[in-house]
């Protein structure tokens, strides 16, 4: 079966210091992975999707960047933390393609930044 | 590229009653339509969802109904729980899955 790790579930980190958040899927290949922010109380924004090693759509400008090195493994950075990126940062996957298929989401990152 | 309107924003019923919650869509592509229940730290996860040749899906106390022409579609949950307390989130999906900003529900005893 399918599974998705996302790492750490919580951080704290100070204005300006780098970040690195990694999300890992296993049991399928190729598959789309999405990076969704969720401010406090808010809705799931769509940062970033890849339908492919290497390829990489923003959806909004922002202070965040996004790879994937390999095929099941999608990584959010950043190389100075903003007060405004605080949130919880979902990763997520679904079936390769432009498909009806479902989004299968991580726990899940509560980045915290002070 | 789509945009998805979700209402209301917060949703109170009494225990036992119905729950509606509205979603509306903008890219006549989209051809995939799922609903999310999101408890509080954790990660959405999927409840019913719909395609776009179906205009109504029913799991026991849920069902969803799609109007394409109006690209409206809506999540009905029947007879209301404690644990159906939670955050919901409407989605359509072409290549990529946008979501609505979520409805609180809230169940009253």
């Amino acid at each position: 079966s399918q599974t998705i790790h996302q790492w750490p579930a919580t951080l704290v980190q100070p204005v300006g210091s780098p970040l690195s958040l990694e999300c890992t899927v296993e049991g399928t290949s190729n598959p789309n992975l999405y990076w969704y922010r969720q401010a406090a109380g808010r809705g799931l924004q769509l940062l970033f999707y890849s339908v492919g090693i290497g390829q990489i759509s923003s959806e909004v400008p922002q202070n965040l960047s996004a790879s994937r090195p390999q095929d099941r493994q999608f990584i959010l950075s950043s190389k100075k933390l903003l007060l405004s990126d605080s949130g919880f940062y979902l990763c997520a996957w679904s079936v390769g393609g432009i498909g009806n298929t479902e989004a299968f989401f991580g726990q899940g990152t509560r980045l915290t930044v002070v | 590229g789509e945009n998805v309107e979700q209402h209301p924003s917060t949703l109170s019923v009494q225990e036992g009653d119905s729950a509606v919650i509205k979603c509306t869509y903008s890219d006549s592509a989209s051809n995939y339509f799922p609903w999310y229940k999101q408890e509080l730290g954790k990660g959405p996860q999927l409840i019913i969802d719909i395609r776009s040749n179906v205009g109504e899906k029913k799991d026991q106390r849920i069902a969803v109904t799609l109007n394409k022409t109006a690209k409206h579609f809506s999540l009905h949950i029947t007879e209301t729980q404690p644990e159906d307390s939670a955050v919901y989130f409407c989605a359509a999906r072409d290549d990529k899955i946008i979501f609505g900003k979520g409805t609180r529900l809230h169940i009253l005893p």
